[in-house]
């Protein structure tokens, strides 16, 4: 596609549930980043990729929070155990390279209930 | 870690004025200093950039002006239009970082007709 693509565009889910979110970048680029933001703020960095390997994962608030990105392509970022405070949208960008311009999908709004 | 600040967080301008946000950057160590636009359930779209070896950017009615001794940046949107009106943020880079994007709170900018 054109631009980033993140699926599903909303998810509910109950508390204590799996749930999973993907992300497929622009094609040909190798940067990955995932974000979380919440109502009325700015998006929160959680992990980036370069290529297929986690390069800063140091925005995840607990080990609850994981991400994939198997073929350097979609990632998938992955919540155990969700809680009602994990409720956000979840924004995933992709740049050609970790120095250029990163552009954003248009997010997976979360809900916990 | 880095820590960006931004104001106004709500600004309301007349069609055809002029509107001016501005972000405080914390890490002078940040080289790359991005804004985004944010319409209502869409992803934030890159609407200028700039870098550090650089004081200002323009691109027709966006401009971007940055001083390094002060550590701030800010966005200039001239003859501003209702399609103007959606949520701006800024940002910062911190490549020793992890090459992750550090966002500022937003601002909310009204443009009435």
């Amino acid at each position: 596609g054109a631009g980033v693509s993140q699926t599903p565009s909303n998810k509910v889910t109950e508390k204590g549930k799996y749930v999973e979110l993907r992300c497929d970048p622009i094609s040909g680029h190798t940067a990955l980043y995932w974000y979380r933001q919440s109502l009325g703020q700015g998006p929160e960095f959680l992990i980036y990729f370069q290529g297929t390997g986690a390069a800063d994962d140091s925005g995840l608030p607990n080990d609850r929070f994981f991400a994939v990105r198997p073929e350097g392509s979609v990632s998938t970022l992955k919540i155990q155990r969700t809680e009602r405070g994990d409720s956000a949208v979840y924004l995933c960008a992709s740049s050609f390279t970790m120095d250029t311009e990163a552009f954003f999908g248009q997010g997976t709004r979360l809900t916990v209930v | 870690g880095e820590n960006v600040e931004q104001h106004p967080s709500t600004l309301s301008v007349q069609e055809g004025d002029s509107a001016v946000i501005k972000c405080t950057y914390s890490d002078s160590a940040s080289n790359y200093f991005p804004w985004y636009k944010q319409e209502l359930g869409k992803g934030p779209q890159l609407i200028i950039d700039i870098r550090s070896n650089v004081g200002e950017k323009k691109d027709q009615r966006i401009a971007v002006t940055l001083n390094k001794t002060a550590k701030h940046f800010s966005l200039h949107i001239t003859e501003t239009q209702p399609e103007d009106s959606a949520v701006y943020f800024c940002a910062a880079r911190v490549m020793e970082y992890g090459n992750k994007l550090v966002f500022g709170a937003g601002t909310i900018l009204r443009v009435k007709s």
